[in-house]
């Protein structure tokens, strides 16, 4: 079945670890995207790809970086984790079409402590 | 101003009613129209997309989009508990940059 896998789906990790939050999808998408989401507030894009070896940054000055190596790998990376990066982490993907949608992961709640 | 906006809310209703959710966009160029529905602590699920002017059914939900006023509206026909959620309304521009552009939100409480 297409779709679009998060892993892990909850995570909570110490003051200056490395992590990396990846991300799936089995739809053959070339558009590929990193929201971040705190609780009741809006969705904020931090990175895009419109396809392999390609990457941006969003709207949203985010201390991650993110690789586009394969067309349906899209991981994003904190070099050293903050408790401010505490926050939902949501991927999402799209086929640049006419009728293009966005379809979402199931999200990385992401607790630094 | 924002690109897309709606109201917070939280908006409630009883159960079997109708939910009347509104969204306003200031980009002309934008072609094409969606609303998600997010529950608490989960990821933004499709519900509904609109390209054109008119209306869009689909179950309980019907999309409303008219372009020259630049609304976009979302009814949920006889609501019930399990409705309970915030409403995302988002737009997709054109095939360029970040092209989906979400707004805020409309937190809407279906009541027993």
């Amino acid at each position: 079945e297409a779709d679009i896998y998060q892993t892990p789906r909850y995570l909570v990790i110490g003051t200056g670890k490395k992590i990396t939050l990846e991300c799936s999808q089995t739809m053959g998408h070339d558009k590929m995207y990193w929201y971040q989401q705190d609780p009741g507030m809006e969705l904020h894009l931090i990175h895009y790809s419109y396809g392999v070896n390609s990457t941006e940054k969003g709207d949203l000055s985010s201390e991650s970086t993110v690789s586009r190596i394969r067309t349906e790998h899209f991981p994003l990376t904190l070099e050293s984790a903050r408790p401010s990066h505490t926050s939902q982490y949501l991927c999402a993907s799209s086929e640049q079409t006419t009728n293009e949608k966005l379809f979402f992961g199931s999200g990385t709640q992401l607790s630094v402590l | 101003q924002k690109e897309v906006e709606q109201n917070s809310g939280p908006l409630s209703v009883p159960e079997g009613a109708i939910a009347s959710l509104n969204c306003t966009y200031s980009d002309r160029v934008s072609q094409s129209f969606f609303w998600y529905r997010q529950y608490s602590g989960k990821s933004p699920e499709l519900i509904m997309s609109i390209y054109s002017n008119g209306d869009k059914e689909d179950g309980r939900f019907t999309a409303q989009l008219n372009k020259a006023s630049q609304y976009v509206s979302l009814l949920i026909r006889d609501s019930q508990p399990s409705d309970s959620a915030t409403y995302l309304c988002a737009i997709r521009r054109d095939n360029y940059g970040q092209n989906f552009v979400f707004g805020p939100g409309t937190r809407l409480s279906v009541l027993p």
